[in-house]
Formats: C-alpha cells, sequence, structure tokens
C-alpha cells in the first residue's frame, strides 16, 4: 500500500485563480517532507522541504503547509500561471529507512487554462 | 551548466536485449539513484549509490544493474530479464550530509520496446 497519497488525482484552473492541492501520508517515523514540480516529460524540480518543526513554507506563488500530527501536507499555489501546468508530487521521507529511500506519492496533474 | 545529464532523451528496446541508459553528474554529489516512473503510480527506487564502486538495490531492481566507477557517472543497463521495461527513467543526485538534502533530477529517458 502507498504510503503517501496525493488528491486529486488532477484538476483544472483557470489562470490567475488559486488552488490546493493534498497530500496525506502513513510514513513513519517522519523526518521530512518534500513537494516537487515535473513538467510532461521532464525531471522533478523540488519546490520545498520541510521537517517536523515548520509547518509553513513558501517558494514564490507556492505555499507548502505541514500538520505532521495529522499527517498532512497541502500545496497551495496562488495566482496561477500557464506555466504552472504540470504534474505535482509530494514525497515524504522516514527517518527509519535506510539512507537513500524516499516515498514518492502519485502525484496530482494541474492543467491551467487562459 | 551545472547538472545532471541522461542519455538518451528516448530509447527503444528489442526483445532479448541488454540496453544501457547515461547518467553524468557535474555537481558533485555523492549520491546518485536511479527511479522509474510509470503513469500513474510513484516513482519507484530502482538502484542507489553513496559512493564510487559501492551500490545498493532499490525496491525494483530485479532486471538491472549498475556500475559506480566515477563519482560523475552511474549508467544503468536494462537487461533482458527485465520484463517489462517500457517507463521513464530518472536518474538523480544528491549530497549526504544531511537529511534534508535536495534531489536533482535529469530529464529522463523515455525506454520503449519494439
Amino acid at each position: 500500500k502507498n504510503q503517501v497519497e496525493q488528491s486529486p488525482q488532477s484538476l483544472i484552473i483557470l489562470e490567475g485563480k488559486n488552488c490546493t492541492l493534498q497530500c496525506n501520508y502513513t510514513v513513519s517515523p517522519f523526518s521530512n517532507l518534500r513537494w516537487y514540480k515535473q513538467d510532461t516529460g521532464r525531471g522533478p524540480v523540488s519546490l520545498t522541504i520541510m521537517t517536523f518543526s515548520e509547518n509553513t513554507k513558501s517558494n514564490g506563488r507556492y505555499t507548502a503547509t505541514l500538520d505532521a500530527d495529522t499527517k498532512q501536507s497541502s500545496l497551495h499555489i496562488t495566482a496561477s500561471q500557464l506555466s504552472d501546468s504540470a504534474s505535482y508530487i509530494c514525497v515524504v521521507r522516514s527517518a527509519a529507512d535506510s539512507w537513500g529511500k524516499l516515498q514518492f506519492g502519485a502525484g496530482t496533474q494541474v492543467v491551467v487554462t487562459p | 551548466d551545472g547538472g545532471i545529464t541522461q542519455s538518451p532523451k528516448y530509447l527503444f528496446r528489442k526483445e532479448g536485449q541488454n540496453v544501457t541508459l547515461s547518467c553524468e553528474q557535474n555537481l558533485n554529489h555523492d549520491a546518485m539513484y536511479w527511479y522509474r516512473q510509470d503513469p500513474g503510480q510513484g516513482l519507484r527506487l530502482i538502484y542507489y549509490s553513496q559512493i564510487v564502486n559501492d551500490f545498493q538495490k532499490g525496491d525494483i531492481a530485479e532486471g538491472y544493474s549498475v556500475s559506480r566507477e566515477k563519482k560523475e557517472s552511474f549508467p544503468l543497463t536494462v537487461t533482458s530479464a527485465q520484463k517489462n521495461p517500457t517507463a521513464f527513467y530518472l536518474c538523480a543526485s544528491s549530497r549526504i550530509d544531511r537529511a534534508e538534502e535536495k534531489l536533482f533530477f535529469g530529464s529522463g529517458t523515455q525506454l520503449s520496446v519494439l
């Protein structure tokens, strides 16, 4: 069973609007949570990394939140642009896993329309 | 330009054939990784390496092999034993001195079976 679940699977938004993506995880013990943006046919690019003690982190128009108690994270995109069309991937690292291992969600596909 | 270079961008494999995917980085990172990405699924770890001449199996290593003869290079061979090789393959690298180290990804290789 996947330990990182993302929702929705996909969404379509109008340019200029805001949207929020969700990530629920069961990974334990928790080390850190990352959000990546992946354009079609390209490799993922890091947006944010949050540890247990951080509950909000921003990167331009992207703001990630973390609630380690409920094991939930969200990624908020403000004033969306056409270039925000991509898959957004939530990744969680367990403090118990061997060094190289991360748990990847399946991603949320975002399409921004004019 | 610093980064990770994967080649080729597209690769076709005939039945019974071994193929090798190239991955080179000039970020001076100790760790390198290979992931497989299938539609609708999270990235899955094939192999990873923290140091030259050493590497560990990931979650789906069967049918794949790697080498790490140089710090900059981590080629992946998809052998004929891998019966379902069609996927998008991503190489990544990172530092290893902190748990929050970012992964830097290449732009991927799409492997298809003829």
